[in-house]
């Protein structure tokens, strides 16, 4: 079946310490996005990438770093300079940049 | 600047009750795109609509429907005969006109309804 795949559900992280999120799909969709989801608000987005071996901020990148070697990879690499990082991560891809897009089941992260 | 506004955090209704669902945006572009996601509490996100802003025709899918109206800048989601299924958090959200495809997201109204 097509989709979007997030790895792992859940994750634990220590202070310090850097983690990457996984996001795959086999859409064949060219734009991929990385949103953060805080209790009671609506998402922001963090990174987004329209093609391959390209990407741009968003909205609240700072802690962050993504790549996009494979159209179907874009990983989110939360790192120990995001000073709040407990959150739910959703990642989106769409076939083009104003097309709709379509979720994955999210990263619940949680530091310790 | 772009912004969506979901006036209602949380609407609790009983089943079989009608439901609405409102939406108002703010927007310089002439072109743009709206949407709708529901997100249930298993946390994914769930596409349900997306209308450009050359197209104000209402749209029924089944219990669901929608009132674009410009004038206004709204885009409500009204549930019809609601079930105890439709319990989730509803996402109203803008797409730039720009080519980038970021979606700006309102807080999103929580839909409680009770058997």
């Amino acid at each position: 079946d097509g989709g979007i795949t997030q790895s792992p559900k859940y994750l634990f992280r220590k202070e310090g310490q850097n983690v990457t999120l996984s996001c795959e799909q086999n859409l064949n969709h060219d734009a991929m996005y990385w949103y953060r989801q805080d209790p009671g608000q609506g998402l922001r987005l963090i990174y987004y990438s329209q093609i391959v071996n390209d990407f741009q901020k968003g909205d609240i990148a700072e802690g962050y770093s993504v790549s996009r070697e494979k159209k179907e990879s874009f990983p989110l690499t939360v790192t120990s300079a995001q000073k709040n990082p407990t959150a739910f991560y959703l990642c989106a891809s769409s076939s083009q940049g104003t097309d709709t897009q379509y979720f994955g089941p999210g990263t619940r992260l949680t530091v310790l | 600047a772009q912004k969506v506004t979901q006036a209602q955090t949380e609407i609790s209704v009983v089943e079989k009750e009608d439901v609405t669902l409102d939406c108002v945006y703010e927007t310089r572009d002439t072109t743009y795109y709206l949407f709708w996601y529901k997100q249930p509490p298993s946390g994914e996100l769930v596409f349900l609509i997306r209308r450009n802003s050359f197209d104000e025709q209402n749209e029924i899918s089944g219990r669901y429907s929608w009132n674009f109206q410009k004038s206004t800048s709204s885009f409500n989601f009204t549930i019809t005969a609601s079930q105890v299924v439709d319990s989730a958090v509803y996402f109203c959200a803008l797409s730039e006109g720009s080519n980038t495809g970021k979606l700006i997201f309102g807080q999103g109204t929580t839909l409680q309804v009770k058997p």
